[in-house]
């Protein structure tokens, strides 16, 4: 079946700092794949998206390219702000359900 | 304001009853789901619904029960069969076919 394997965790990085969270998956056909990020206390927010192999997805600094080749949707970002501490989760679908990786929890210190 | 609204936030109970957690939405979502967060383990599916009056089970079914009975309404039920519900969990809608879902704030369910 659909799987998503995600970094582990827990990353910590200074401010400014270069951001990449690794994400790979299988799936059979063409799926769309996801970043969704959760914030304390909060539900999961969509953060990008990427429908077809090679299309980037992008948003708020964020960027993560669709690679068919490597099965691969990394997130990266080039400056981290404290503000992005949260737990970073990678999705495959469409389907009826996403599938959901296990979560990365990000940590930016001033 | 709009979209999916979970009720309660936090919810306490004892070991035995049953609970149920509401989920609201005004996004006319045709499918809803609940979902389970557990720390380090991230979501894992309970049960889903494409359309009124029908649900499927997710992956971890056992000990939980819903309804649909409108669109806009999907409660999940923790009966006293599931071993361990203390857990967060969050209810969300799907937009059209790409499967992008809209999450709730959750709900904090801690049994004594």
């Amino acid at each position: 079946g659909d799987s998503v394997t995600q970094m582990e965790g827990p990353v910590t990085l200074s401010e400014e700092a270069f951001l990449t969270i690794n994400c790979t998956y299988t799936a059979t056909g063409y799926p769309s794949l996801f970043w969704y990020v959760q914030y304390p206390g909060e539900g999961l927010q969509l953060l990008l998206k990427a429908t077809k192999a090679d299309d980037k997805g992008s948003n708020k600094g964020f960027e993560a390219t669709y690679r068919k080749e490597t099965t691969s949707f990394h997130l990266e970002k080039g400056s981290v702000q404290v503000s992005d501490s949260a737990v970073y989760f990678c999705a495959l679908g469409p389907n009826e359900k996403l599938t959901f990786g296990t979560g990365t929890r990000l940590t930016i210190i001033p | 304001d709009g979209g999916i609204t979970q009720s309660p936030k936090y919810l306490f109970r004892k070991e035995g009853q049953n609970v149920t957690l509401s989920c609201e939405q005004n996004l006319n979502h045709d499918a809803m789901y609940w979902y389970r967060q557990d720390p380090g383990q991230g979501l894992r599916l309970i049960y889903y619904s494409q359309i009124v009056n029908d649900f499927q089970k997710g992956d971890i079914a056992e000990g939980y029960s819903v309804s649909r009975e409108k669109k806009e309404s999907f409660p999940l039920t923790v009966t006293s069969a599931q071993k361990n519900p203390t857990a967060f969990y969050l209810c969300a809608g799907r937009r059209g076919a790409t499967g992008e879902l809209f999450f709730g704030e959750g709900s904090r369910l801690t049994v004594l």
